[in-house]
């Protein structure tokens, strides 16, 4: 069974402050996609990033930064210099290798960004 | 263009009402999903379309009866739903290919309110 653990359910910070969303997964499968969605208050997700299990290099877009750790089962993800435009709901997803496999959603951390 | 759309973005229908729910995409995409978000939780997979065939049904009630016409367009038709089905209903694509990394993009979703 696959399982995605996001332990911070609400984080509100101050602009311009750093803040990391955790993410912690559990698979049995040697290959398998991670994701992270931004979900703002008008309902669309939006696809964030992709990593692949075989591939452990950071990565960082803009203000953006991931984490990705096979030996604690972990894709945490970090936003620097925080922005109201920050504020959204943050889902990590984990699925499994192969075409139209059923995404696997964290429960989501609620991000508030004051200005 | 990373971009799926769906119609209405809000509806509001009575138990005895039919009413469909639309999403497009012209991304070549040939996987197509319908999910269902409550409030606070994250979205939940309904049903997936590959190549136009109904791939996956999630056990959802008959009330909710998906279509996909063309591989770009996808409908889910509703009939007799109860308050509790009350929820923003969310359409994604992907590519489909069992050889590729396979993302889903979402759509802007359906409010959709059942009295």
């Amino acid at each position: 069974a696959q399982k995605v653990t996001q332990a911070q359910t609400e984080i509100s910070v101050v602009e311009k402050e750093d803040v990391t969303l955790d993410c912690v997964y559990e698979t049995r499968d040697t290959t398998y996609y991670l994701f992270w969605y931004k979900q703002p208050p008008s309902g669309e997700l939006v696809f964030l990033i992709r990593r692949n299990s075989f591939d452990e290099q950071n990565e960082i877009s803009g203000r953006y930064s991931w984490n990705f750790q096979k030996s604690t089962s972990s894709f945490n993800f970090t936003i620097t210099a925080s922005q109201v435009v920050d504020s959204a709901v943050y889902f990590c997803a984990l699925r499994r290798s192969g075409g139209y496999q059923k995404v696997t959603f964290g429960t989501g951390t609620k991000l508030q960004v004051i200005p | 263009d990373t971009e799926v759309t769906q119609t209405p973005k809000h509806l509001v229908m009575g138990m005895t009402n039919k009413k469909s729910l639309k999403c497009e995409q012209h991304m070549g995409h040939r996987a197509m999903y319908w999910y269902k978000q409550k409030a606070k939780k994250p979205p939940e997979l309904m049903f997936v379309y590959s190549y136009e065939k109904l791939s996956i049904n999630e056990s959802v009630p008959s009330r909710f009866s998906p279509e996909c016409p063309n591989s770009s367009l996808l409908n889910l038709h509703l009939h007799a739903l109860q308050p509790e089905d009350s929820a923003l209903y969310l359409c994604a694509s992907s590519q489909g290919d069992s050889k590729s990394t396979d993302t889903q993009y979402f759509g802007p979703g359906t409010r959709l309110t059942v009295l």
